[in-house]
């Protein structure tokens, strides 16, 4: 069975500087993909970033990147330039290559994350 | 990517009542899931929803509790059966998307309190 495990339960960061948010996993599978999930006091889940593990490159979207280390079982969310609007609970989740429709997703427990002004 | 409208948004029920919440996506989608977050955890699910069958429950969760409607390829509904304080939480509705549906979209999420 996959496993998702979030060491941090909550951080803080001072707007405009970088932070670092802490993802393993274990997983026997070879082909999988890597999530992390943004959910604001809003309660809307937003999906920040992706990474297909046969990817060596690291996914980056804006400000949001991926330290991905599959021999390490890590999968890091590194957020620069922190906005107040980054204020929030973040997921990282994991589903394997084979699942077709949605239907193995794998969560972590979150780590809530608060920007200070 | 899909867009789904869930409701309510929050409701706040008495202890023994039942509660109906609706999921509809703007485009068909083969599987629809029901996620559960108690309150400061994480996601579980709690059943898949398949149009013309019954839906899938994980373990934990029964049909006579959540009993899941799913009609057609746009819509599906949950019901929290019986509620009691414990059922407080926020419940939300998913779709898979993308190639091989490796993307999880989410409804706005209902927040329940059962007093």
């Amino acid at each position: 069975a996959q496993t998702v495990t979030q060491s941090q339960p909550e951080m803080s960061v001072q707007e405009a500087e970088t932070v670092t948010l802490s993802c393993t996993y274990d997983t026997s599978e070879n082909n999988y993909y890597l999530f992390w999930y943004k959910q604001p006091p809003s309660r809307q889940m937003i999906l920040v970033i992706r990474q297909e593990a046969y990817k060596q490159q690291n996914a980056t979207e804006n400000r949001f990147s991926v330290n991905f280390q599959k021999a390490a079982k890590s999968f890091s969310l590194k957020i620069s330039d922190s906005q107040l609007g980054d204020t929030a609970m973040y997921f990282c989740a994991f589903t394997p290559s084979t699942d077709n429709y949605g239907q193995n997703f794998v969560f972590g427990p979150g780590t809530r994350l608060s920007v200070l002004p | 990517s899909a867009v789904i409208s869930q409701k309510p948004s929050r409701d706040i029920c008495q202890r023994g009542t039942s509660l109906t919440i609706q999921c509809q996506v703007d485009s068909q989608v083969t599987m629809m899931f029901w996620y559960r977050q108690q309150p400061g955890q994480s996601l579980t699910l709690i059943a898949t929803a398949n149009q013309g069958s019954e839906a899938t429950y994980e373990s934990g969760f029964v049909i006579d509790k959540f009993p899941i409607s799913r009609p057609n390829l746009t819509f599906s509904t949950l019901t929290v059966s019986n509620m009691s304080p414990e059922d407080s939480s926020i419940y939300l509705c998913s779709v898979g998307e993308g190639f091989g549906a490796n993307v999880l979209t989410f409804g706005a999420g209902s927040r329940l309190t059962v007093l």
